[in-house]
């Protein structure tokens, strides 16, 4: 199956900085989410992005499928932003003319921002 | 929309015990998944479904089953429950369509086996 890998596995930010988390994928994907999960252990979504640039607020997100990667980018960090950072690569499987699609996660970036 | 509902949100079970985590979604989505999360870990698949009736293992099924009768509703159960299933369990759910594919999840439920 597909390998997501995820780097750095921890950061540690003063607030204010800027940030890169990566996320590289083994094969093609059709899909790519990233996550962030809170202290309380809820994950939320931040991006679907199977391709190109997205931006929300202090957060953006650019995927290259080609080259089988993607960023996330978060600037002027605020200790709000701490927590885990999750990407995931959904790749379809064709079985028998009905295609799947499973989510695989990478283990994760911890991000820990302080005031 | 409530979107994905689990329930319920903390258990604890003793060794040997069964029990079944409930999951259900309000957004008509053809696929569901069930994943667990040990410490520390990213998330693991334990079994997937692409539409009511169908269901296939993930990477971890071992100890656990599932049924799909609705397309809302994909309960997970534990039979004979063991330590090693100590873990915080996610449900998800997406559309089938190749053009929109966004997987949304619960809640979580923690799960403590003793």
């Amino acid at each position: 199956g597909i390998q997501v890998e995820q780097s750095p596995p921890d950061l540690i930010l003063q607030e204010g900085a800027n940030s890169t988390l990566r996320c590289n994928f083994s094969d093609s994907v059709n899909n790519l989410q990233w996550f962030h999960q809170n202290p309380w252990g809820q994950l939320i979504n931040l991006f679907y992005i199977p391709s190109g640039t997205k931006q929300n607020g202090r957060l953006s997100a650019t995927t290259v499928a080609t080259e089988r990667y993607s960023l996330l980018y978060i600037s002027s960090s605020q200790t709000t932003d701490s927590g885990v950072y999750f990407c995931a690569a959904r790749l379809y499987v064709n079985a028998g003319g009905t295609s799947y699609g499973k989510l695989t996660f990478g283990q994760g970036t911890i991000l820990t921002v302080h005031p | 929309n409530a979107g994905v509902t689990q329930t319920p949100k903390f258990r604890i079970l003793k060794i040997g015990q069964s029990m079944t985590l409930q999951c259900t979604q309000d957004m008509n989505h053809n696929y569901m998944y069930w994943y667990r999360q040990d410490p520390g870990m990213g998330l693991k698949l334990i079994y997937y479904s692409v539409g009511a009736g169908i269901t296939d293992k993930g990477e971890v099924p071992n100890g656990y089953n599932v049924s799909r009768s609705t397309t809302e509703d994909f309960p997970l159960r534990l039979e004979l429950a063991a330590p090693s299933q100590t873990s915080v369990y996610f449900c998800a759910s997406s559309f089938k369509d190749r053009m929109n594919t966004e997987a949304f999840f619960g809640q979580g439920t923690r799960l403590t086996v003793v």
